[in-house]
């Protein structure tokens, strides 16, 4: 079975530093983007990037750019979602999902086929 | 305010059809496959259609999908309370070079 579990429930201050992971397991790991995507209190779904594990490739969207970073640990099969500096207006749920699709120079994408749980991140002073 | 324009909310009556529309343009929904996603309250969102019109394995054949041009449709017979959900149309925006949500559809079975 195809799954991805997501790390647990976060409680952060404002300016602190925060890496959650998402662990893959029942496919090849490194064959597969994995995205994440952003989901504030009571609002809809953000896509924020995508990276693909085989060779540690990203395209974050320019919204998340600068502000996030994307990583791949093939040996574990666990990608990450790193802040340096978090923010109040950080607080969300993150979900990472697989990618259905490829990437060249531009991505075809045909949807977001398996969703982790989720990771609550609460950034409050 | 999202790329893709869909209705804030549906309702109908259990055992009736609903359609949500998803509205996009020429660097989004025209030229790239649509999906579309179910999250029900409290968990994570599920795949409902990929590829436009592509029901994955274990989603019944009261969910199907459309698309015309820059817009997409999703819809579901047969309504059961259970389908009570917020729905998400997706696709890549070739523009932007990134994937992209519309707003989302809070359904409604009366």
């Amino acid at each position: 079975e195809v799954q991805l579990v997501q790390s647990g429930a976060e409680v952060k201050k404002p300016g602190s530093s925060l890496k959650i992971s998402c662990k893959g397991s029942g496919y090849i790991f490194n064959n597969y983007w994995i995205g994440w995507v952003r989901q504030r209190p009571g609002k809809g779904l953000e896509w924020m990037g995508i990276i693909y594990p085989g060779n540690s490739e990203t395209r974050v969207s320019p919204s998340f750019q600068g502000h996030v970073t994307l990583s791949a640990d093939k040996s574990f099969t666990t990608a990450y979602l790193q802040w340096s500096s978090l923010k109040a207006s950080d607080t969300a749920i993150y979900y990472c999902a697989r990618f259905a699709g490829y990437c060249n120079t531009k991505c075809y994408y045909y949807g977001l086929e398996v969703w982790g749980q989720g990771t609550t991140v609460t950034v409050s002073s | 305010q999202s790329v893709l324009t869909q209705p804030p909310s549906v309702s109908a009556a259990p055992g009736q059809k609903v359609t949500i529309s998803c509205a996009g343009s020429t660097s989004n929904i025209e030229n790239n496959f649509v999906s579309w996603y179910q999250q029900l309250p409290g968990t994570a969102p599920k795949l409902l259609i990929s590829k436009d019109d592509q029901r994955p394995s274990g989603i019944p054949d009261r969910f199907s999908a459309s698309k015309s041009g820059s817009s997409a449709t999703l819809a579901i017979t047969g309504l059961q309370t259970g389908d009570e959900a917020d729905y998400f149309c997706g696709t890549w925006d070739d523009s932007l070079s990134v994937g992209i949500f519309g707003g989302g559809t809070k359904l409604t079975v009366l």
